[in-house]
C-alpha cells in the first residue's frame, strides 16, 4: 500500500538555524498538510496545501514558517529560524479528496538546541 | 471555528472490557469525524471515518463509532479491550469547507490484563 515517507526521522538543529522537513505524499493524492505534536501534546494543524498553494494555515504558522511543492512529488516545511519551541515531531499527510481521511508519515522528531 | 474535545486524557480497561472513548465536536458545517490511532514513536493510522451515510461506522480492529448530531458525539467503542489496544487515540474534525483538520488532545488507553 503506497505511504507518505518523510525525512530524515530525526533532525537536530542548532538555534537560529534554518531547517528543512521533507515529504513524499502518495502520488496521486492533491491535498498536503503539515502538522506538529509537542512531545506529550495533541496533534496542532498546521497548513494545508492545494494547487500550489496554501488553502488554510493555523495561528502557528506565522512569517518563519512556508512551505513549498518544488516538484511533483515532494511537498516541503521551511522554518527560517528556529526557536527552541518549535522541537516536536512534524507530520506530514495528504489525501486525494476532502471527505477521504489523510494519510500520515511516521514523522519527523525536530530537536532545537 | 471547529474543535473536538476527549473527554479523560486517560482510560484503563481491562482485558477482555468494554472500550469507551468519548469524543464530541463543534463545528459550524456539517462535519467530517476521524478517530486515529498512534503507537509510540509511530505516525497516526486511521481507525475509522463517518462523513456521510450511516452513523454507525466501523473501522479497524474491531473499533466503531456512532455520529449522534444531537448531541455533537463521535464516541468510540470496542466490545473486547486486547493488550496490543494500548496506545494514544486521537479524534478529528474538518469539513467539506475548510481543509483545517483540528484533533482533540488524544486519550491514551491502557490495558490491564
Amino acid at each position: 500500500e503506497p505511504e507518505v515517507t518523510q525525512t530524515p526521522s530525526h533532525q537536530v538543529t542548532q538555534m537560529g538555524q534554518e531547517v528543512i522537513l521533507r515529504c513524499v505524499p502518495i502520488s496521486n493524492h492533491l491535498y498536503f498538510y503539515w502538522y506538529r505534536q509537542i512531545l506529550g501534546q495533541k496533534v496542532e494543524f498546521l497548513v494545508s496545501f492545494y494547487n500550489n498553494e496554501i488553502s488554510e494555515k493555523s495561528e502557528i504558522f506565522d512569517d518563519q514558517f512556508s512551505v513549498e511543492r518544488p516538484d511533483g512529488s515532494n511537498f516541503t516545511l521551511k522554518i527560517r529560524s528556529t526557536k527552541l519551541e518549535d522541537s516536536a515531531m512534524y507530520f506530514c499527510a495528504s489525501h486525494r479528496e476532502v471527505d477521504q481521511p489523510q494519510h500520515f508519515g511516521d514523522g519527523t522528531r525536530l530537536s532545537i538546541l | 471555528a471547529q474543535s473536538v474535545t476527549q473527554l479523560g486524557s486517560h482510560v484503563s480497561v481491562s482485558e477482555g472490557a468494554l472500550v469507551l472513548l468519548r469524543c464530541n465536536y463543534s463545528s459550524s458545517v456539517p462535519p467530517y469525524l476521524f478517530w486515529y490511532v498512534q503507537y509510540p514513536n509511530q505516525g497516526l493510522q486511521l481507525l475509522l471515518k463517518y462523513t456521510t451515510g450511516a452513523t454507525l461506522v466501523k473501522g479497524i480492529n474491531g473499533f466503531e463509532a456512532e455520529f449522534k448530531k444531537s448531541e455533537t458525539s463521535f464516541h468510540l467503542t470496542k466490545p473486547s479491550a486486547h493488550m496490543s489496544d494500548a496506545a494514544e487515540y486521537f479524534c478529528a474534525v474538518s469539513d467539506q469547507v475548510k481543509n483545517d483538520m483540528r484533533f482533540g488532545a488524544g486519550t491514551r488507553l491502557t490495558v490491564k490484563p
